[in-house]
Protein backbone atom coordinates (compact mmCIF):
# COMPACT_ATOMS: atom_id res chain seq x y z
CA UNK A 1 0.00 0.00 0.00
CA UNK A 2 0.55 3.69 0.12
CA UNK A 3 3.80 4.88 2.45
CA UNK A 4 4.25 8.17 3.68
CA UNK A 5 7.59 8.82 5.07
CA UNK A 6 8.63 11.78 7.25
CA UNK A 7 11.72 12.78 8.36
CA UNK A 8 13.04 13.74 11.37
CA UNK A 9 10.99 12.16 13.73
CA UNK A 10 12.04 14.79 16.33
CA UNK A 11 14.12 18.18 15.59
CA UNK A 12 15.08 20.79 18.32
CA UNK A 13 15.94 24.30 17.26
CA UNK A 14 17.25 27.48 19.04
CA UNK A 15 14.63 30.15 18.72
CA UNK A 16 15.47 31.75 15.72
CA UNK A 17 16.57 28.99 13.37
CA UNK A 18 14.83 27.73 10.50
CA UNK A 19 13.28 24.51 10.66
CA UNK A 20 12.34 22.06 7.97
CA UNK A 21 10.52 18.29 7.15
CA UNK A 22 10.31 16.63 4.54
CA UNK A 23 7.88 13.68 3.47
CA UNK A 24 8.45 11.17 0.85
CA UNK A 25 5.71 8.79 -0.69
CA UNK A 26 6.56 5.64 -2.05
CA UNK A 27 3.87 6.32 -5.02
CA UNK A 28 3.32 9.39 -7.51
CA UNK A 29 0.67 11.59 -5.25
CA UNK A 30 -2.67 13.40 -6.70
CA UNK A 31 -1.59 16.08 -3.92
CA UNK A 32 -0.55 16.40 -0.51
CA UNK A 33 -1.85 18.17 2.66
CA UNK A 34 -0.03 19.32 5.85
CA UNK A 35 -0.95 19.70 9.27
CA UNK A 36 0.25 20.87 12.47
CA UNK A 37 -0.51 19.34 16.03
CA UNK A 38 -0.05 21.29 19.41
CA UNK A 39 0.91 19.08 22.31
CA UNK A 40 -2.32 17.58 23.79
CA UNK A 41 -4.02 18.98 20.60
CA UNK A 42 -5.91 17.96 17.93
CA UNK A 43 -4.01 18.56 14.15
CA UNK A 44 -4.80 21.59 12.10
CA UNK A 45 -4.83 21.73 8.54
CA UNK A 46 -2.72 24.25 7.66
CA UNK A 47 -2.32 23.80 3.26
CA UNK A 48 -2.98 21.66 0.44
CA UNK A 49 -0.65 21.38 -2.69
CA UNK A 50 -1.92 20.00 -6.24
CA UNK A 51 0.81 21.25 -8.95
CA UNK A 52 3.52 19.56 -9.64
CA UNK A 53 6.59 22.06 -8.24
CA UNK A 54 4.43 23.93 -6.43
CA UNK A 55 6.09 26.59 -4.04
CA UNK A 56 3.23 28.55 -1.48
CA UNK A 57 3.71 30.58 1.87
CA UNK A 58 2.22 31.63 4.88
CA UNK A 59 4.52 34.12 6.68
CA UNK A 60 7.24 32.44 7.71
CA UNK A 61 6.10 28.95 6.60
CA UNK A 62 7.29 27.40 2.88
CA UNK A 63 5.53 24.61 1.70
CA UNK A 64 6.89 22.70 -1.32
CA UNK A 65 5.51 19.88 -3.61
CA UNK A 66 8.61 18.08 -5.63
CA UNK A 67 8.43 18.28 -9.45
CA UNK A 68 7.75 14.15 -9.36
CA UNK A 69 4.61 14.92 -7.25
CA UNK A 70 6.39 12.29 -4.65
CA UNK A 71 7.63 14.56 -1.83
CA UNK A 72 6.97 17.50 -0.02
CA UNK A 73 9.06 20.11 2.28
CA UNK A 74 7.84 22.54 4.82
CA UNK A 75 10.26 24.88 5.83
CA UNK A 76 9.46 27.84 8.77
CA UNK A 77 11.80 30.30 9.36
CA UNK A 78 13.70 32.06 11.99
CA UNK A 79 11.24 29.46 14.33
CA UNK A 80 9.32 31.28 17.39
CA UNK A 81 8.15 29.03 20.28
CA UNK A 82 4.56 29.74 19.14
CA UNK A 83 5.74 26.65 16.51
CA UNK A 84 6.08 24.22 18.97
CA UNK A 85 4.08 21.19 17.91
CA UNK A 86 3.96 17.90 15.39
CA UNK A 87 3.43 18.79 11.73
CA UNK A 88 2.32 15.82 9.56
CA UNK A 89 2.14 15.34 6.05
CA UNK A 90 -1.02 13.32 4.45
CA UNK A 91 -0.24 12.41 1.07
CA UNK A 92 -3.04 11.51 -1.60
CA UNK A 93 -2.95 8.97 -4.78
CA UNK A 94 -6.46 10.50 -5.72
CA UNK A 95 -8.19 13.73 -5.65
CA UNK A 96 -11.47 14.09 -3.56
CA UNK A 97 -11.74 11.01 -1.16
CA UNK A 98 -10.35 12.02 2.85
CA UNK A 99 -10.22 8.37 2.97
CA UNK A 100 -7.11 8.35 0.47
CA UNK A 101 -4.90 10.58 2.80
CA UNK A 102 -2.25 8.59 4.07
CA UNK A 103 -0.33 10.55 7.14
CA UNK A 104 2.99 10.62 7.54
CA UNK A 105 4.30 10.02 11.05
CA UNK A 106 4.83 13.68 11.81
CA UNK A 107 7.84 15.75 13.29
CA UNK A 108 7.74 16.83 16.60
CA UNK A 109 9.24 20.61 16.78
CA UNK A 110 10.91 21.47 19.88
CA UNK A 111 11.91 25.78 20.09
CA UNK A 112 14.08 26.48 22.80
CA UNK A 113 13.86 30.21 23.94
CA UNK B 1 -20.58 26.69 15.30
CA UNK B 2 -18.67 23.82 17.92
CA UNK B 3 -17.10 21.90 15.02
CA UNK B 4 -16.31 18.27 15.93
CA UNK B 5 -17.15 17.47 19.66
CA UNK B 6 -15.74 14.51 20.80
CA UNK B 7 -16.57 12.61 24.25
CA UNK B 8 -15.65 11.41 26.64
CA UNK B 9 -11.80 12.84 26.75
CA UNK B 10 -10.48 10.22 28.66
CA UNK B 11 -11.18 6.83 29.16
CA UNK B 12 -9.73 4.09 31.11
CA UNK B 13 -11.15 0.27 30.31
CA UNK B 14 -10.26 -3.05 31.78
CA UNK B 15 -9.67 -5.83 28.92
CA UNK B 16 -12.87 -7.12 27.30
CA UNK B 17 -14.94 -4.16 28.06
CA UNK B 18 -16.85 -2.23 25.42
CA UNK B 19 -17.70 1.51 24.99
CA UNK B 20 -18.76 3.92 22.26
CA UNK B 21 -16.71 7.04 21.71
CA UNK B 22 -19.43 10.02 20.65
CA UNK B 23 -18.35 12.08 18.30
CA UNK B 24 -20.88 14.55 16.68
CA UNK B 25 -20.30 17.92 14.07
CA UNK B 26 -22.40 20.90 13.37
CA UNK B 27 -20.82 21.84 9.93
CA UNK B 28 -23.36 19.56 8.02
CA UNK B 29 -20.27 17.89 6.71
CA UNK B 30 -21.06 14.54 4.81
CA UNK B 31 -17.74 12.96 5.50
CA UNK B 32 -16.58 11.96 8.72
CA UNK B 33 -13.49 9.86 10.12
CA UNK B 34 -12.43 8.03 12.43
CA UNK B 35 -8.56 7.92 13.29
CA UNK B 36 -5.95 6.22 16.08
CA UNK B 37 -2.76 7.75 16.76
CA UNK B 38 0.17 6.18 17.83
CA UNK B 39 3.57 7.62 18.95
CA UNK B 40 5.55 7.84 15.86
CA UNK B 41 2.76 6.32 13.95
CA UNK B 42 1.36 9.29 12.60
CA UNK B 43 -3.02 8.82 11.97
CA UNK B 44 -4.50 6.10 10.68
CA UNK B 45 -8.12 5.71 9.25
CA UNK B 46 -9.95 2.87 11.35
CA UNK B 47 -13.57 3.82 9.72
CA UNK B 48 -14.84 6.30 7.13
CA UNK B 49 -18.83 7.46 6.07
CA UNK B 50 -19.65 9.51 3.15
CA UNK B 51 -22.86 10.12 4.57
CA UNK B 52 -25.62 8.90 6.48
CA UNK B 53 -26.44 5.35 6.14
CA UNK B 54 -22.97 4.76 4.58
CA UNK B 55 -19.88 3.61 6.12
CA UNK B 56 -16.67 2.29 5.04
CA UNK B 57 -13.37 0.65 6.46
CA UNK B 58 -10.45 2.23 6.71
CA UNK B 59 -6.53 1.00 7.53
CA UNK B 60 -7.19 -0.12 10.78
CA UNK B 61 -10.41 -1.52 11.57
CA UNK B 62 -10.29 -4.78 12.96
CA UNK B 63 -12.25 -4.81 16.66
CA UNK B 64 -14.01 -1.66 16.07
CA UNK B 65 -17.48 -0.72 14.69
CA UNK B 66 -19.20 2.16 13.57
CA UNK B 67 -22.94 3.21 12.44
CA UNK B 68 -24.27 6.85 10.78
CA UNK B 69 -27.99 7.44 11.32
CA UNK B 70 -27.76 10.94 11.28
CA UNK B 71 -25.15 13.39 9.30
CA UNK B 72 -24.26 14.64 12.94
CA UNK B 73 -23.14 11.64 14.88
CA UNK B 74 -20.41 9.01 13.56
CA UNK B 75 -19.59 7.06 17.06
CA UNK B 76 -17.01 4.32 17.28
CA UNK B 77 -17.85 1.50 18.99
CA UNK B 78 -15.23 -0.78 20.97
CA UNK B 79 -16.56 -4.37 21.04
CA UNK B 80 -14.10 -5.91 23.57
CA UNK B 81 -11.23 -3.59 24.52
CA UNK B 82 -7.81 -4.74 24.08
CA UNK B 83 -4.30 -3.33 25.49
CA UNK B 84 -3.35 -2.60 21.66
CA UNK B 85 -6.07 -0.79 21.35
CA UNK B 86 -4.60 2.14 23.83
CA UNK B 87 -4.58 4.87 21.93
CA UNK B 88 -5.62 8.36 21.10
CA UNK B 89 -8.63 8.33 18.28
CA UNK B 90 -9.89 11.63 16.60
CA UNK B 91 -12.79 12.11 14.81
CA UNK B 92 -12.73 14.09 11.48
CA UNK B 93 -15.29 15.71 9.39
CA UNK B 94 -15.06 17.33 5.89
CA UNK B 95 -16.79 18.23 2.75
CA UNK B 96 -16.81 17.78 -0.56
CA UNK B 97 -13.84 18.88 -3.01
CA UNK B 98 -13.68 19.65 -6.38
CA UNK B 99 -10.53 20.86 -8.98
CA UNK B 100 -8.67 17.95 -7.81
CA UNK B 101 -8.41 18.73 -4.26
CA UNK B 102 -8.55 16.32 -1.76
CA UNK B 103 -10.94 16.60 1.26
CA UNK B 104 -9.63 18.90 4.33
CA UNK B 105 -10.13 17.13 7.60
CA UNK B 106 -11.64 19.33 10.50
CA UNK B 107 -10.19 16.90 13.58
CA UNK B 108 -12.49 16.65 16.89
CA UNK B 109 -9.98 17.41 20.13
CA UNK B 110 -9.79 13.86 20.57
CA UNK B 111 -10.38 10.97 23.35
CA UNK B 112 -7.39 9.41 25.50
CA UNK B 113 -7.73 5.68 26.09
CA UNK B 114 -6.34 3.28 27.77
CA UNK B 115 -7.20 -0.35 28.04
CA UNK B 116 -5.66 -2.00 31.38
Amino acid sequence: GQQVMQIPQYQHVQEGEDFTTYCNSSTTLSNIQWYKQRPGGHPVFLIQLVKSGEVKKQKRLTFQFGEAKKNSSLHITATQTTDVGTYFCAGSRYSGSARQLTFGSGTQLTVLP
Amino acid sequence: NAGVTQTPKFQVLKTGQSMTLQCAQDMNHEYMSWYRQDPGMGLRLIHYSVGAGITDQGEVPNGYNVSRSTTEDFPLRLLSAAPSQTSVYFCASSYRTSGGLTDTQYFGPGTRLTVL
